[in-house]
């Protein structure tokens, strides 16, 4: 059964970063895709980037391009979403979720880490 | 890049069914779509996948009274026996070259 357990609750303020991890469990962790996601108040889902852990190489939504950085620990099955530069548009909560077979669909996700950035 | 579109909203009546669009954009017609709710303050769950052809499978544990179907440019969820906890809002969502796209999402009332 795999599972995605993130990190907790953070509070940053305007123009820091904040690391959000999220650890997998289950299944063979470096051979599948892993995404973040992220969804602000009263408003949709937006995928921001993956990385596929056994290249360690990431790829990102152009909307982020330049301020996020997610990187992935085969030692620790853990990936890792950076974004930096915060502003009060940013505050969401943000989900790591798992193709369920190599490059299909969203099948397994994260419980959800809410960052607030007050303005 | 591909383009999904959902109606904001829909209602139905408890024990009823109800049908959920989501239209592809022009040029991606064949393209397999997923269906995911989020119930209220819960993250979302993924409930299947669906082809262009209207085959479909449903994720571990979701029951068959839900199903999808296609046409065209067209993807549709039906969930049939509507239960109270099937208030929630519904995205389909689509992979392409290691890109996701969401849609909008429907927020379904039951009555």
């Amino acid at each position: 059964q795999v599972q995605l357990v993130q990190s907790g609750a953070e509070v940053r303020k305007p123009g820091s970063s904040v690391k959000v991890s999220c650890m997998a469990s289950g299944d063979s962790f470096s051979s599948y895709p892993i995404s973040w996601v992220r969804q602000a108040p009263g408003q949709g889902l937006e995928w921001m980037g993956r990385i596929i852990p056994i290249l360690g190489i990431p790829n990102y939504s152009q909307k982020f391009q330049g301020r996020v950085t997610i990187t992935a620990d085969k030692s620790t099955t853990t990936v890792y979403m950076e974004l930096s530069s915060l502003t009060s548009e940013d505050t969401a909560v943000y989900y790591c979720a798992r193709d369920l077979t190599f490059g299909g669909p969203p099948g397994y996700w994260g419980q959800g880490t809410l960052v607030t950035v007050p303005s | 890049q591909v383009v999904l579109t959902q109606s904001p909203s829909a209602s139905a009546s408890l024990g009823a069914s109800v049908k959920l669009t989501c239209t592809l954009s022009s040029g991606h017609y064949n393209y397999a779509i997923a269906w995911l709710q989020q119930q209220p303050e819960k993250g979302p769950r993924y409930l299947m996948r669906l082809n262009s052809d209207g085959s479909h499978t449903n994720g571990d544990g979701i029951p068959n009274r839900f199903s999808g179907s296609s046409s065209g440019a067209e993807r549709y969820l039906t969930i049939s026996s509507l239960q109270s906890d099937d208030e929630a809002d519904y995205y389909c969502q689509t992979w392409d070259t290691g890109i996701w796209v969401f849609g909008g999402g429907t927020k379904l009332t039951v009555l």
